[in-house]
């Protein structure tokens, strides 16, 4: 069952920021955020994740609430070839399989 | 991270007919996953293929026509049977990774693209 809430799309401009916004109001204390993104015909890529504390690595960083009901996923310098459908997703940590909402579809513009 | 190959990446066939894809990581998984990606659609769970035992399926989708095997830690096999139309779809094979500590990634293969006549 996809517990997120995501916009269905986004624009933003070629090496501006993107930040792709989450709710999940009924997260659990030991669920996690996950973000994946899937380029149009590829399999999903998995971005980063966190529990509390925002994290950062290569790719993005993650900002996660202090009540942890929301959480936004931030690109510094968007490329064209960001474009695709971001998914946001909750779950335990050691849980199983991934359950996928409609996600944020993402158009970098020129 | 886990390497994930999947055959074929494409195929076209027609219906009442099946279609066996297979996925092959590099290295033991303890979890392997079976997607389903309608055209225009999210990814739908179809399974966990258990090793050693029989699938376990998510609701609405059965063994009869969605068969799988799992003979080892690094291969699994889905069927799609008995084929018609709406069984157009990209096929996506998953495993679950450890990232270390307490949280675990799930990685995708490229997917088989499925086109039912």
């Amino acid at each position: 069952d996809a517990k997120t809430t995501q916009p269905p799309s986004m624009d933003c401009a070629e090496g501006r920021a993107a930040n792709l916004p989450c709710n999940h109001s009924t997260i659990s204390g030991n669920e996690y955020v996950y973000w994946y993104r899937q380029i149009h015909s590829q399999g999903p890529q998995y971005i980063i994740h966190g529990l509390k504390n925002n994290e950062t690595n290569e790719m993005a960083s993650l900002i996660i609430t202090e009540d942890r009901k929301s959480s936004t996923l931030i690109l510094p310098h968007a490329t064209l070839r960001d474009t695709a459908v971001y998914y946001c997703i909750v779950r335990p940590g050691r849980g199983n399989q991934f359950y996928f909402g409609t996600g944020t579809s993402l158009t970098v513009i020129p | 991270s886990a390497v994930i190959s999947q055959k074929p990446s494409r195929d076209i066939c027609q219906r009442g007919t099946s279609l066996t894809i297979q996925c092959q990581v590099d290295s033991q998984v303890t979890m392997m996953f079976w997607y389903r990606q309608q055209p225009g659609q999210s990814l739908t769970l179809i399974a966990t293929a258990n090793q050693g035992s029989e699938a376990t399926y998510e609701s609405g989708f059965v063994i009869d026509k969605f068969p799988i095997s799992r003979p080892n830690l690094t291969f699994s096999t889905l069927t799609v049977s008995n084929m018609s139309p709406e069984d157009s779809s990209i096929y996506l094979c998953s495993v679950l990774g450890t990232s270390g500590g307490s949280s675990y990634e799930q990685y995708f293969g490229p997917g088989t693209r499925l086109t039912v006549t």
